[in-house]
């Protein structure tokens, strides 16, 4: 199966710790990235290659992998990293780029 | 810098066609894969097509197949989508995006609207 699946939406208290996780079977052949997208915004790259940061993403985003599950961690949630989050990967035997549901994150 | 740039979108009626753009600026555009992602209002991201650099392959999502084209024009540095046989549920934000198997540099979007 090609699908991805996140929870709909987890909170987290400012300062704490959150995991938002996907999961697929296709995770175990092809690597993960995550978008940060903001109301009325476009998205933006926050994680590649499953736990690789671009340039000017703090460092308390993070990814790790482990079987069909693939997570998005913000170590230390700021009141800024509110906002939707979606995995992704390129089956490149296929073509296609698939997107999870998304995870709305609330920081309390 | 990069910078893309989307225009072309607006109001259509149902069956009819509209044609986006997108200019990328700051890179070297035919160097790049390129892609085209759509939000429905307040849903989620969906891929809808992708383009290599010579333009020699070309991927769509199901749900467009047979209705929308993606094509470019290097020396102009642009990207288009041709819609074609428009549907009241390809309304949404269209965003073109850099790609090297993840989408590096979104566009700002164009909205595109289906409705009689």
């Amino acid at each position: 199966s090609s699908e991805l699946t996140q929870d709909p939406a987890v909170s987290v208290a400012l300062g704490q710790t959150v995991r938002i996780t996907c999961q697929g079977d296709s995770l175990r052949k092809y690597f993960a990235n995550w978008y940060q997208q903001k109301p009325g915004q476009a998205p933006i790259l926050v994680i590649f290659n499953r736990n690789d940061r671009p340039s000017g993403i703090p460092d308390r985003f993070s990814g790790s992998t482990s079987g069909t599950t693939t997570s998005l961690i913000i170590t230390g949630a700021q009141a800024t990293d509110e906002a939707d989050y979606y995995c992704s990967f390129r089956d490149t035997s296929a073509g296609h780029v698939v997107f999870g549901g998304g995870t709305k994150v609330t920081v309390l | 810098e990069v910078h893309l740039l989307e225009s072309g979108g607006g109001l259509v009626q149902p069956g009819g066609s509209l044609r986006l753009s997108c200019t990328g600026a700051g890179f070297t555009f035919s160097s790049n894969s390129m892609s085209w992602v759509r939000q429905a209002p307040g849903k989620g991201l969906e891929w809808v097509s992708s383009i290599t650099g010579s333009g020699d392959k070309k991927y769509y999502a199901d749900s467009v197949m047979g209705r929308f084209t993606i094509s470019r024009d290097n020396p102009k540095n642009t990207m288009y989508l041709q819609m074609n046989s428009l549907r009241v549920e390809d309304t949404a934000v269209y965003y073109c995006a850099r790609e090297i198997n993840f989408f590096d540099y979104w566009g700002q979007g164009s909205l595109v609207t289906v409705s009689s």
